[in-house]
């Protein structure tokens, strides 16, 4: 079975600062991979999806994510961060075969200071 | 708009009643999920559904039950037999072939008094 580990709970950054939110799971194949965001009371959006191919993805809000096998890691990252980005970040890995449904990291909460 | 509903927003039951939790999309999706979240613990799968009249078990899917009589609609009823039912509870969909790329409703926080 798929895991997903998201070792920072919380994270604080500084208006303007670069970001780095990681994400390590642990699937026997390439696995499909998701970030999704979550603002408080309040479902969660998609930020971007790696499938197959060029292993950085691009996704919406300006972040990016690289997929790094040889470390079982997603990272998230933005180069300059917004106050509005204050949130709390998952990261999902699906799978190919089998049960068709996520596995989700227990998220990271980034707080945004001015 | 295309989407997925989730009604109510907050919903508040005495304990040892049952309560139902609406799930609607008009996205024309095949598969239908339910999660649970609870603070620092990510999202945890209840039931999902891939197709009409057909459903299975999540990881957590004791004292609840589901179903899935038409393709919109997939309704979750928290019964009096789960033991910690409040938390905030998450519906999503599915279109894509694999049942990977999933958009979620907004919410429903249960609290049980």
């Amino acid at each position: 079975a798929q895991s997903v580990t998201q070792p920072d709970i919380h994270i604080t950054v500084s208006e303007g600062a670069s970001l780095e939110l990681r994400c390590n799971y642990s699937y026997g194949a390439t696995p499909y991979l998701f970030w999704y965001v979550q603002s408080p009371g309040q479902g969660l959006q998609l930020l971007l999806k790696y499938f197959s191919g060029d292993t950085l993805v691009q996704g919406i809000k300006g972040f990016e994510a690289e997929f790094k096998r040889s470390q079982s890691s997603f990272n998230l990252r933005k180069p300059s961060v917004h106050w509005s980005d204050a949130a709390e970040y998952f990261c999902a890995v699906g799978a190919y075969t089998g049960r068709r449904a996520l596995t989700f990291g227990s998220g990271t909460r980034l707080q945004v200071q001015p | 708009d295309g989407g997925i509903t989730q009604s109510p927003k907050y919903l508040f039951r005495k304990e040892g009643q049952n309560v139902t939790l609406s799930c609607e999309q008009n996205l024309n999706h095949d598969a239908m999920y339910w999660y649970r979240q609870d603070p620092g613990q990510g999202l945890r799968l209840i039931y999902y559904s891939q197709i009409v009249n057909d459903f299975q078990k999540g990881d957590i899917a004791e004292g609840y039950s589901v179903s899935r009589e038409k393709k919109e609609s997939f309704p979750l009823t928290v019964t009096s037999a789960q033991k910690n039912p409040t938390a905030f509870y998450l519906c999503a969909s599915s279109g894509d072939e694999s049942g990977n790329e999933q958009f979620f409703g907004p919410g429903t926080r249960l609290t049980v008094l």
